[in-house]
Order: structure tokens, then C-alpha cells, then sequence
């Protein structure tokens, strides 16, 4: 198994421009999220999904969309880059979100200019 | 609301131990606790439930005092290896619930 695997691992935006994060893993979980994680602020959930065609927001949603069409993949797509996007960026999984254990994804490092 | 952990920051020697604390203003329903590698992703260590079970690992334990909405990570005989920042995730909202609120971290640096 691979796990959660993240694409890309760096990238580099102007501010306004948009693109999209990937996410994928083969576990066959439910619940997958986005967090994003900035110098001493932890973890803070983005967007999450409990089964395909399900999505919720987290606590910091705003300037970002998801979808879910397929159990595997949850892309993370920024509509309109801002330098206050500039962050980590995580993907998680588990079986079913709740009191099961959460799987990362290795990170997307994200500059805005 | 975000949970709150103490210390910030500790070092330690091999062989030493640690309490890394996290609290909540919040009644909880459980506590995850995560560990960090400088660069790396979030790893899981334990989950502690309202009721007292717990599912994770073998050479860390931890409690979880309902009443007061708090857990405690204790960390035994440090080695080297558990260097790295501690996170506690809370959830609130109890089964069914999907949202873990996460603390800053608590830093934790072991030398030799």
C-alpha cells in the first residue's frame, strides 16, 4: 500500500493564480481531510469528507474548494492564490473519521508571491 | 476552540521524562495525540476515549480526566528518537463527529 500520497511535494504561485492539490489513497477509507499547518499555529482542518460525493467545511474553508467523486482522491483546489495561503498543506485519511485513527499524507509545501 | 498544551517547548536528556499536558474549555469526547518530525507528516501515537479506553501505542501512555477536559501524554525513559513536536487533537462533538481541533504543539527535544 502506498498510503496517502500528496502531488505535489513544492510548488510556487503568483499571487491569483489557482491550482490545485492533489490527494490520493488506496486504504479504502471514508474520511479524508485537508489541513493546513503554519509556524505555531498546529493543524487547522481546511475541508473534509466523509464518502464520495460528501464534503464539509473545517474551521479555515475560505478560499478553497473541494471535491469528492471517487473514494480515493480529495483534490484541494485554491481558487485565487493569496500570500496568506502560504503554508503546509496536509492530507489525511482514516476508515471513518471520528475516534479512528487519521493516516497523513506527506505535505505539499505552498510559497505565494 | 483550540486546545491548550504546556509546555511550549522542553528538553530533555536520554533516560528522562516528560509531561506534555492539553486542555480544553470544552467538554471533550476524545484526545488524539500525534507526534511530529521536523519535515515529515503527523504520525499517530494514541487515542483516548470518554469512558476510559484507549487505543495506541506500547511505550507511551496517557490520561484522560473528563471532568476537567484535560489529557496528559507521558512520556517514559526518553530516547533519542522521541524528539519531535507533540500534538493533541480534540473532538467535542462525540460519534459521528468528523472535526478534530488540534493545539499548537508542544516541542520536545531529547539529547544524549
Amino acid at each position: 500500500n502506498a498510503g496517502v500520497t500528496q502531488t505535489p511535494k513544492f510548488q510556487v504561485l503568483k499571487t491569483g493564480q489557482s491550482m490545485t492539490l492533489q490527494c490520493a489513497q488506496d486504504m479504502n477509507h471514508e474520511y479524508m481531510s485537508w489541513y493546513r499547518q503554519d509556524p505555531g499555529m498546529g493543524l487547522r482542518l481546511i475541508h473534509y469528507s466523509v464518502g464520495a460525493g460528501i464534503t464539509d467545511q473545517g474551521e479555515v474553508p475560505n478560499g478553497y474548494n473541494v471535491s469528492r467523486s471517487t473514494t480515493e482522491d480529495f483534490p484541494l483546489r485554491l481558487l485565487s492564490a493569496a500570500p496568506s495561503q502560504t503554508s503546509v498543506y496536509f492530507c489525511a485519511s482514516s476508515y471513518s473519521g471520528g475516534i479512528e485513527t487519521q493516516y497523513f499524507g506527506p505535505g505539499t509545501r505552498l510559497l505565494v508571491l | 476552540q483550540q486546545p491548550v498544551q504546556s509546555p511550549q517547548a522542553v528538553i530533555l536528556r536520554e533516560g528522562e521524562d516528560a509531561v506534555i499536558n492539553c486542555s480544553s474549555s470544552k467538554a471533550l469526547y476524545s484526545v488524539h495525540w500525534y507526534r511530529q518530525k521536523h519535515g515529515e507528516a503527523p504520525v499517530f501515537l494514541m487515542i483516548l476515549l470518554k469512558g476510559g479506553e484507549q487505543k495506541g501505542h506500547d511505550k507511551i501512555s496517557a490520561s484522560f480526566n473528563e471532568k476537567k477536559q484535560q489529557s496528559s501524554l507521558y512520556l517514559t525513559a526518553s530516547q533519542l528518537s522521541y524528539s519531535g513536536t507533540y500534538f493533541c487533537g480534540t473532538d467535542s462533538a462525540g460519534a459521528g463527529s468528523y472535526q478534530l481541533t488540534f493545539g499548537k504543539g508542544t516541542k520536545l527535544s531529547v539529547i544524549p
